[in-house]
């Protein structure tokens, strides 16, 4: 089936422990980003890669890290998390680089608490 | 620049009433437009998209909508509400921008549905 698998899908977790949220996705896709959701604002992208080892911010990259070393895969990295990073995350995918004519396949999300 | 504005938080309807979710975009380019739905604890699937083919598009269950460049809109309609419908909605454009490609989503409508 394809997909767009993230793990973990909850998180709790404390302020400064280092941690990884995986992306991998099974559809050949060259443009991968990682959005983070909060009450009121809608869906904020936070980096996205058009391929391999091309990464480029989004909106909010503050506080977050990337890698794109292998074509399915795309981690987003919290070396230090703080309380406000505290949201539910999205992973998604599509087929071309970014191509408006290409739709967007999400992950089923993963929420993160920052205590 | 983009931008994209869902004109209302949250919109309450009677079951097999028509729903109206209002979307309206500003773009320096021509844009591909989506709405998204997101039911409750699950990830963004597509509804409907507009990439400058036909200005009026048809989506999943019985939803659609309409591309008005003159009134820069792209409002979501059904003709009957169902229950299964309550979710909420996300309108996104998407296009090329001096130095890349931005995906901008909507902050979100959420749909009641009254029986």
């Amino acid at each position: 089936e394809a997909q767009v698998t993230q793990n973990p899908r909850y998180l709790i977790t404390v302020t400064g422990k280092k941690l990884t949220v995986t992306c991998s996705q099974n559809m050949n896709h060259e443009y991968m980003s990682w959005y983070r959701q909060d009450p009121g604002l809608g869906l904020r992208q936070i980096y996205y890669s058009m391929n391999v080892e091309v990464t480029d911010k989004g909106d909010v990259p503050e506080g977050y890290k990337v890698s794109r070393k292998e074509k399915r895969n795309f981690p987003l990295i919290l070396e230090s998390p703080s309380p406000n990073q505290t949201s539910l995350y999205f992973c998604a995918s599509s087929l071309h680089r970014g191509s408006g004519a290409n739709v967007l396949t999400f992950g089923a999300g993963s929420r993160l608490t920052v205590l | 620049a983009q931008s994209v504005t869902q004109l209302d938080s949250h919109v309450s309807v009677s079951e097999g009433t028509p729903v109206l979710l209002r979307c309206n975009y500003s773009s320096s380019y021509s844009p591909s437009l989506f709405w998204y739905v997101q039911h409750p604890n699950k990830g963004l699937q597509l509804l409907l998209k507009y990439t400058s083919a036909a200005t009026l598009v048809k989506g999943i269950n019985g939803f659609e909508a309409e591309f008005k460049k003159s009134e820069t809109s792209f409002h979501l309609t059904k003709p009957s509400a169902h229950m299964s419908d309550a979710a909420e909605y996300f309108c996104v454009v998407t296009g090329p921008y001096t130095g890349g490609f931005k995906t901008i989503f909507g902050a979100g409508t959420r749909l009641f549905v009254k029986a």
